[in-house]
């Protein structure tokens, strides 16, 4: 099974720092997603990535950037972290011919 | 556009009893369908999958038929147990193109 490993599964942060969620997978998919997922709100997906250097906004960018320096890693950058951000966020990667995703663990972030 | 509406929970059952989670989904071409579970905690887990029309997904007693005609994947299990509260999620997912959830349904099994 593929696995896929995000750095840290809890985070408190203040409001104003720059952060970094990592995101590790450890076969070859060329996908690799970041969503974020907020009590009766389900799951949003953030930025979406299909290949090395190549990303896509998803429904909600905002406030996010995203770096995808090599297929292994999909990196999420808080540019500005703010309490509205206090979430929990979870990475997938998938395979563009099986078309099954696989998550992490999630990391919970808390901006205070 | 696409989009999976599944049945809003809480959902709570008794041991042993009856489940159902309804999923029906909006798609363009021929998706394929999913359901994924998180338990608390944790990050979402495969449950099941169905590739085409009429396939029937299945895993830890829980089943869902991909229906083309109702555009439907409901989740079902014979006889739950406590260990199945969770929440379940269904999901689409299209050729070159990102995957889409439903919102989510939580739930509670009663011992």
């Amino acid at each position: 099974d593929v696995k896929v490993t995000q750095s840290s599964r809890y985070l408190v942060k203040r409001t104003g720092e720059k952060v970094f969620l990592e995101c590790v997978q450890d076969m070859d998919h060329e996908n690799m997603f970041w969503y974020r997922q907020d009590p009766g709100l389900g799951l949003r997906l953030i930025y979406f990535s299909y290949d090395v250097k190549m990303k896509e906004k998803g429904d909600i960018p905002e406030g996010y950037s995203v770096s995808r320096e090599k297929k292994e890693r999909f990196s999420l950058i808080l540019e500005s972290a703010s309490t509205n951000q206090t979430s929990m966020y979870l990475c997938a990667a998938r395979d563009t011919v099986i078309y099954e995703a696989f998550f992490g663990q999630g990391t919970r972030l808390t901006v205070v | 556009g696409n989009s999976v509406t599944q049945m809003e929970g809480p959902v709570t059952l008794s041991e042993e009893a009856f489940l159902t989670i309804n999923c029906t989904y909006t798609a363009t071409g021929y998706p394929s369908l999913f359901w994924y579970v998180q338990y608390p905690g944790e990050g979402l887990q495969l449950l099941l999958k169905a590739t085409k029309a009429d396939d029937k997904g299945s895993n830890k007693g829980f089943e869902a038929t991909y229906r083309k005609e109702t555009t439907s994947f409901h989740l079902e299990k014979g006889s739950v147990q406590v260990s199945d509260s969770a929440v379940y999620f269904c999901a689409l997912i299209l050729s070159a193109s990102k995957i889409i959830f439903g919102s989510g349904t939580r739930l509670s099994i009663r011992p």
